[in-house]
């Protein structure tokens, strides 16, 4: 059963528009979030996180917001660039302390960015 | 910076056949991962290090062996290689354990295998 979810695998927006990636978990001991972005044949970059005592942190383009009520976090990207099309995993760990070994990844979506 | 190294980048094996995925790290890091993704997956850890001398399963360590002699290097060893094992796999690291604020994990450029 997958705890990380990204149900929209793939995303197409306009350059210069919002970018929305949505992600959902089950875990209720998930207590720490990261984005994470892939180019082709190339390995994840991290891109921005967020602690679950936070519910927004901005990094330039880059806005992730946390519900922890719904246990939903989205990644905005204003304005969208056609540098920014590749693939997006959210991903989440449990509990500090708890299994620090693994960081349970969702399936991705492929965000395409159109000039 | 080299960051995250990882080789071969290709590679065909025939079943039954045993090869080791070689990772090094230039950061003195001391946590280390080893990931698999599968077509249209997300990554699955395979195996993780927190420092030279500690190895521990992740969510799908069968068909795999590591080690970690040093700091530097945590390979990864696949001795009767077998058709799910057709993956690419990820060495990732980072300096402490994910939930610290940035301590966010490095990864590889990946190694693309396939049995057949």
């Amino acid at each position: 059963d997958q705890q990380v979810k990204q149900n929209s695998p793939s995303l197409s927006v306009q350059e210069g528009r919002i970018s929305i990636l949505n992600c959902d978990y089950t875990n209720s001991m998930f207590d720490y979030f990261l984005w994470y972005k892939k180019y082709p044949a190339e390995g994840p970059t991290f891109l921005i996180s967020i602690s679950s005592i936070k519910d927004k942190n901005e990094d330039g383009r880059f806005t992730v917001f946390l519900n922890k009520s719904a246990k939903h976090l989205s990644l905005h990207i204003v304005p969208s660039q056609p540098g920014d099309s590749a693939v997006y995993f959210c991903a989440a760990v449990e509990g500090y302390g708890g299994s620090q070994g693994n960081l349970i990844f969702g399936k991705g979506t492929k965000l395409s960015v159109k000039p | 910076n080299a960051g995250v190294t990882q080789t071969p980048k290709f590679r065909i094996l025939k079943i039954g056949q045993s090869m080791t995925l070689q990772c090094a790290q230039d950061m003195n890091h001391n946590y280390m991962y080893w990931y698999r993704q599968d077509p249209g997956m997300g990554l699955k850890l395979i195996y993780y290090s927190v420092g030279a001398g500690i190895t521990d399963k992740g969510e799908v360590p069968n068909g795999y062996n590591v080690s970690r002699s040093t700091t530097e290097d945590f390979p990864l060893r696949l001795e009767l290689a077998a058709p799910s094992q057709t993956s690419v796999y990820f060495c990732a690291s980072s300096y402490s354990s994910w939930d610290r604020p940035g301590s966010q994990a490095f990864f590889g450029q990946g190694t693309r295998l396939t049995v057949v």
